[in-house]
């Protein structure tokens, strides 16, 4: 059974800071892996998905890895700013379409 | 294009009464989940349909729970009746269905059973 996790669960930074938010994960079989942001009340934004043939994806100052062999990614914010401030998730992608959720770290970036 | 569709946003009622929730997906998206998700939590799946199909309802608990896809766009999951466990949000997603086709999630229903 995959398991996701997600360590730290909660993160604070002063605005301006480059950061890695983590994402780890039991078994390296896997199709894709997906990085969501979720705002308090919302549902969940999807911001980068990776496919298992691909080592990084990135989006504007958001760059996410993914390490297959040692269960491992990443996702690096570049200067953060306040709005950045929400609940990030990742999700491991088997087959059949079934994905697996880690509980998200919850960034605050002050200004 | 309009994103996943989902009411009510919120819903309070008591327990053992019913309450159903309704998803609307992304336009052409054949696949569409119903997740729960407790507070602090990731999402968790209760069932995934492909067009009308339910292919994965293994976590959806069938004594109380059920769902419908009937002309393989628009879904209602339904809870019957409804227990002070239930509390939670519920989500909705779609994606194209293709393995490495992104979810896009709904803004949820937020339960509250008192």
């Amino acid at each position: 059974k995959q398991e996701v996790t997600q360590i730290p669960a909660a993160l604070s930074v002063p605005e301006g800071e480059n950061l890695v938010l983590n994402c780890s994960f039991t078994d390296s079989a896997i199709y894709n892996l997906q990085w969501f942001r979720q705002d308090p009340g919302k549902g969940l934004t999807s911001l980068l998905l990776i496919q298992s043939s691909q080592r990084e994806q990135t989006s504007g100052r958001l760059n996410a890895s993914l390490d297959k062999s040692s269960g491992r990614s990443t996702l690096y914010i570049a200067a953060s700013q306040p709005g950045d401030s929400a609940t990030y998730l990742c999700a491991v992608s088997a087959n059949a379409g079934k994905s697996t959720f880690g509980d998200g770290t919850t960034l605050t970036v002050k200004p | 294009e309009a994103g996943v569709v989902q009411s009510p946003r919120y819903k309070i009622i008591e327990k053992k009464q019913p309450v159903a929730f309704w998803c609307n997906p992304i336009s052409g998206h054949n696949t569409l989940y119903w997740y729960l998700q407790n507070l602090g939590q990731g999402p968790e799946l209760l069932i995934r349909y492909e067009n009308e199909e339910a292919v994965d309802d293994s976590q959806l608990p069938k004594d109380r729970f059920s769902a419908e896809r009937l002309k393989g766009v628009d879904s209602t999951l339904k809870i019957q009746p409804a227990e002070l466990g239930d509390s939670a949000v519920y989500l909705c997603a779609s994606s194209l269905g293709r393995d490495n086709s992104p979810l896009h999630f709904g803004n949820g229903t937020r339960l509250t059973v008192t």
